[in-house]
Formats: C-alpha cells, structure tokens, sequence
C-alpha cells in the first residue's frame, strides 16, 4: 500500500512571495504523484502529474514540482503567488495500475495581499 | 469544467437510514471512483468500477456499496448510516485510454447524518 504525508497543514504566504508545499510518501512500488487542487465548495481539478519522463512537471499557472525518489519527495513550488491561489492542495500517490489513489491530508494555503 | 455531476448537491439524514448518491460522467468515462472526505480531511478511496464490475476497493465496509451503469452512471450506496459517516462524497471517472491517473471529479455531494 501507498501513503502520502503533508507536513504543513497550513501555508500563509504574502501576494508576489515564493512558496513550497511538501509531500513525501511511501511505496514499495513505483508510483504515479499527482497535487490537485479544491476551491471552497468546488470538487478537485488536477493540478500537475508524474507518471515517467522528467521529473520535473509543471502545471499551466505556473505551480512545479519535482519528483525525488530517493527522498521520497514530490513537492509543489511556485516563484510568485497570486491571491487566486488560495485553495486547498491535495498531494496523490497511486500505484501504477492507477486503481487506487491515496491522498493527503491537504494543505490549505493563503496568500495575503 | 469535467463534465462529471454528482446529485444531490447536500443531503442530511439520520442515523440509520440508507442513502443513494448519484454520479453522472461523460460518455465514454467507462472508470468510476468514490471518495469521502471529512471535514478537514483528504480524500479517501472508498472503491472503483470498471466496466460495471468493481476493481478495488478501499477500508471501507461492505455498508458502502456501488452500482455503475451501460450509461455511464454510478451510485454509491450507504446503509446504516452512522454521525461519522457526514462528509463530502466524491466521484471521479477517467477516459479509456488514459488511464485510471487522469481522473475527473466531480463537485460532491455534501452529506450531513444527524
């Protein structure tokens, strides 16, 4: 089985300031990653993806991350944020047959003007 | 937009009592899953179906049961409700093709047991 750990709960970030969001999980079998995103009272949208390749992976707003696997890592950065970022984000491991998705427990970020 | 609905949007029940969520996806999504999420809480899988057969099912027990359709419908049915069983239910489907990765989610069904 695969398990997913967000170290922060909780992200406040100024407008136009960096950020970094972790997540590190756990497999004993190669893995797809994924970071979804929620708006308040709206369902997930699918930010940014792993499944081969680079490991490197950008979404179209400007969020990255990178794939680590010796640190078991796949963290979500972005160099400059933007109030509509606010949000709920969701880090996602599954195994590669993809019947089975393990999310973590979410990091609520909030940028401040 | 995914193009996947859920109905209803909230619902509030009492203990005990039995619930039907609804999933509507997009033609041709022929993989559905289900996900609960508490309240301050990530995702987590309840099961999956695959061509109207069920191909994985998480920790959850044999009360929470699905249904998927030629149409390409799901429900997701709760027996015996109990208060912890209040959380936003997900559904999510995935294109032939692509693979179970690429999901789409729908919006929820918020559902509060009393």
């Amino acid at each position: 089985a695969q398990s997913v750990t967000q170290l922060d709960s909780q992200v406040p970030v100024f407008e136009e300031a960096p950020v970094e969001l972790r997540c590190n999980y756990s497999s004993s079998v190669s893995v797809y990653l994924f970071w979804y995103v929620q708006y308040p009272n709206q369902g997930l949208q699918l930010l940014l993806k792993y499944l081969s390749g680079s490991t490197l992976v950008e979404s179209i707003n400007g969020f990255e991350a990178e794939f680590n696997k010796s640190q078991t890592s796949f963290h979500l950065r972005k160099p400059s944020v933007h109030i509509s970022d606010t949000a709920e984000y969701f880090c996602a491991v599954s195994d590669l047959t993809g019947n089975q998705f393990y999310f973590g427990t979410g990091t609520s970020l909030t940028v401040i003007p | 937009e995914t193009g996947v609905t859920q109905s209803p949007t909230h619902l509030i029940k009492t203990r005990g009592q039995q619930v039907t969520l609804r999933c509507s996806s997009q033609s041709g999504h022929n993989t559905v899953s289900w996900y609960q999420q508490a309240l301050g809480q990530g995702p987590q899988f309840i099961f999956q179906y695959y061509r109207e057969e069920e191909n994985g099912r998480g920790n959850f027990p044999p009360r929470f049961s699905g249904l998927q359709f030629p149409n390409y419908s799901s429900e997701l049915n709760v027996n015996a409700l109990e208060l912890d069983d209040s959380a936003l239910y997900l559904c999510a489907s995935s294109l032939p093709g692509q693979g179970a990765e690429t999901q789409y989610f729908g919006p929820g069904t918020r559902l509060l047991v009393l």
